[in-house]
């Protein structure tokens, strides 16, 4: 099955600065990668999402790169603020053709954003 | 997007009892999932629901122990059976429209077995 590997499992940054969190996949079947934001107490809530037919997805401060070939993506948030402050999470599916259409989460990145 | 509401919040249970967490989507949707997350760790799948039929259970977790029921393409519920204090942790309830479009999370029940 899927195995999604995901690094650092801490972040600390200075607020204003950028955070990257990188994130690999098994299956070359997986064709959507989502992330996610937790906040204590909350569940997961999207922040953005790339598909396997585009390289890079941009939303204001935030922006997904995926590279097909390495199977890896990459979180970048930029201007950080103590509100970042989450633990993110990346996702990846296979998609309907496989039948398996449920998430397979990576471990979790902890953000800290020191102000 | 969906917006996904689950019921209890939290609770806190006697060993060897059950519960049925609910969860209600705001919009008709077609998959359902059910995952659970250990206090500091990851998502992990139990089962997608699947409406008119039965769940279809991830590995390690079995249909006598975490019963499911979709009715409708809206709601679903999770029961914890014969609880022991292993079974705390958060269950989550995500619902979404195809694989590659987002799915969405509740805000999950938090499990605490004495």
């Amino acid at each position: 099955g899927e195995n999604v590997e995901q690094h650092p499992s801490t972040l600390s940054v200075q607020e204003g600065d950028s955070a990257v969190i990188k994130c690999t996949y098994s299956d070359s079947a997986s064709n959507y990668f989502p992330w996610y934001k937790q906040e204590l107490g909350k569940g997961p809530q999207l922040i953005i999402d790339i598909r396997s037919n585009v390289g890079e997805k941009k939303d204001q401060r935030i922006a997904v790169t995926l590279n097909k070939t390495a199977k890896h993506f990459s979180l970048h948030i930029t201007e950080t603020q103590p509100e970042d402050s989450a633990v993110y999470f990346c996702a990846a599916s296979m998609g309907q053709r496989t039948g398996r259409r449920a998430l397979t989460f990576g471990s979790g990145t902890r953000l800290q954003v020191q102000p | 997007s969906a917006v996904i509401s689950q019921k209890p919040s939290r609770d806190i249970c006697q060993r060897g009892t059950s519960l049925t967490i609910q969860c209600q989507v705001d919009s008709q949707v077609t998959m359902m999932f059910w995952y659970r997350q250990q206090p500091g760790q990851s998502l992990t799948l139990i089962a997608t629901a699947n409406q008119g039929s039965e769940a279809t259970y991830e590995s390690g977790f079995v249909i006598d122990k975490f019963p499911i029921s979709r009715p409708n393409l809206t709601f679903s519920t999770l029961t914890v059976s014969n609880m022991s204090p292993e079974d705390s942790s958060i269950y989550l309830c995500s619902a979404g429209d195809s694989s590659n479009q987002p799915q969405h999370f509740g805000d999950g029940t938090r499990l605490s077995i004495l």
